[in-house]
Formats: C-alpha cells, structure tokens, sequence
C-alpha cells in the first residue's frame, strides 16, 4: 500500500486558491488517486480522482506530475464552507485507506 | 442525501450489551465496507464485503462481527465492548467498474461506551 504524506494544516482567506500537495512515493502502477473532503462527525465525501496529468471537475482540480510520486488539489476560489479535512488516497480494487488528511481553514 | 443510511445514528451501550449498527445504500452497488474513526485520528478500515464476500478482516477484534446479507445491508454486530472503542463508525458503498474509484459514506453512528 503506497504511505501517503500530507501538511497536516492550512489557513487560507476566503476567495483564495488553495493548492493542496500530498506525497505518495511508492505509489503502484495501477493505483488511482482519489481525493476526499470530510466535515466533523460526518463521513468522507469524494472530491475527484485521476491517473496522470490534469483532472478539473465542477469543485476542483488535480494535478498528477508524470513520475506520479504527488499529486497536488486545487481548489479555486474557496469560501468559509470548504473548512474540511482533505485526504488523498493511492486506490487499487478495494483498498481505502485514509492517512491523517490536511486540516483546510478557511478565514474571513 | 440519502444512498447510504445508517441506524442508530447515536447509540450509548455499557460493555455487557450486545447491540448491532444497520447500514443500508440504495446505489446498487456491490461492494460494501466498515470505518471506525476515533477521535483526532483517521479512519481505519474495519470490513470489506464484495458480492457480499468479506475480502478484508483487518485484524479487527472479535468482539466486532459484521454480516452482509445481500448487496445492499450491512451490519456490524457489537458485544463486550470497552470503552476506548467508543468512536463514530462509518459505513460506505462503492461500485467496482474499472476507473471508478468513488465510495459514497453513510452519516455514521456516533458509540458511547460506557
């Protein structure tokens, strides 16, 4: 299973880009990357996934570099309701496991 | 939104109780799984069920059962609990299609063991 490293923390202002990076260096060739956001006692909500290159849906956008060793979270614009935790996960079949995440504040 | 449900959504038990958490998602998928999430730290992956097959038991103790009768229930059955396993469990769904990777979390049932 790739080990994933992520800042445990950020603290961004409202209507700022925030660029989330996470490690994931012994990533297997057939593992997605899978990005989920999670509010305090509720469970965890995907986000966006993808292989290589540049991913861009409706909420957000990754960025997977060709070596795949990271893969960075972009989330344009955010407001007061993105305060979440953001976990990414290298997923191959049925194994999910989530790290500690990255801990998004987002200020006034 | 309501594909994943979970009952009860809180639940206080005493460590000679036997209880059990219902988890029920209408999405037709067919994989099916349990996290526990303490306190401050992450979730950790309890069961995997695939085609209603357990495929993942990660050394979870057995005081903790789960049972999937059909694709669509999961139940995780609860006795002699202690109180560090007090913590909010969460159930989730996933459709396995290759390049799908997006499992859908049900509210959770907060436990209180006391």
């Amino acid at each position: 299973l790739a080990k994933t490293t992520q800042p445990i923390s950020m603290d961004s202002y409202e209507g700022q880009e925030v660029n989330i990076t996470c490690s994931h260096n012994n990533i297997a060739t057939n593992d997605y990357i899978t990005w989920y956001q999670q509010f305090p006692s509720q469970g965890p909500r995907f986000i966006i996934q993808g292989y290589k290159t540049k991913v861009t849906n409706e909420v957000a956008s990754l960025f997977i570099p060709a070596d795949r060793k990271s893969s960075t979270l972009s989330l344009p614009r955010v407001s007061l309701s993105d305060t979440a935790v953001y976990y990414c996960l290298p997923y191959t079949g049925n194994q999910f496991y989530f790290g500690t995440g990255t801990s998004l504040t987002v200020i006034p | 939104e309501t594909g994943v449900t979970q009952t009860p959504r809180h639940l206080v038990m005493g460590m000679t109780n036997k209880k059990s958490l219902k988890c029920e998602q209408h999405l037709g998928h067919n994989a099916m799984y349990w996290y526990k999430q303490s306190a401050k730290k992450p979730l950790e992956l309890m069961f995997v069920y695939s085609l209603e097959e357990r495929v993942e038991n990660n050394s979870v103790p057995s005081r903790f059962s789960p049972e999937c009768p059909n694709s669509s229930h999961l139940f995780l059955h609860l006795h002699t609990l202690q109180p560090e396993d007090s913590a909010l469990y969460l159930c989730a769904s996933s459709q396995f299609v290759a390049g799908t990777y997006e499992q859908y979390f049900g509210p959770g049932t907060r436990l209180t063991v006391t």
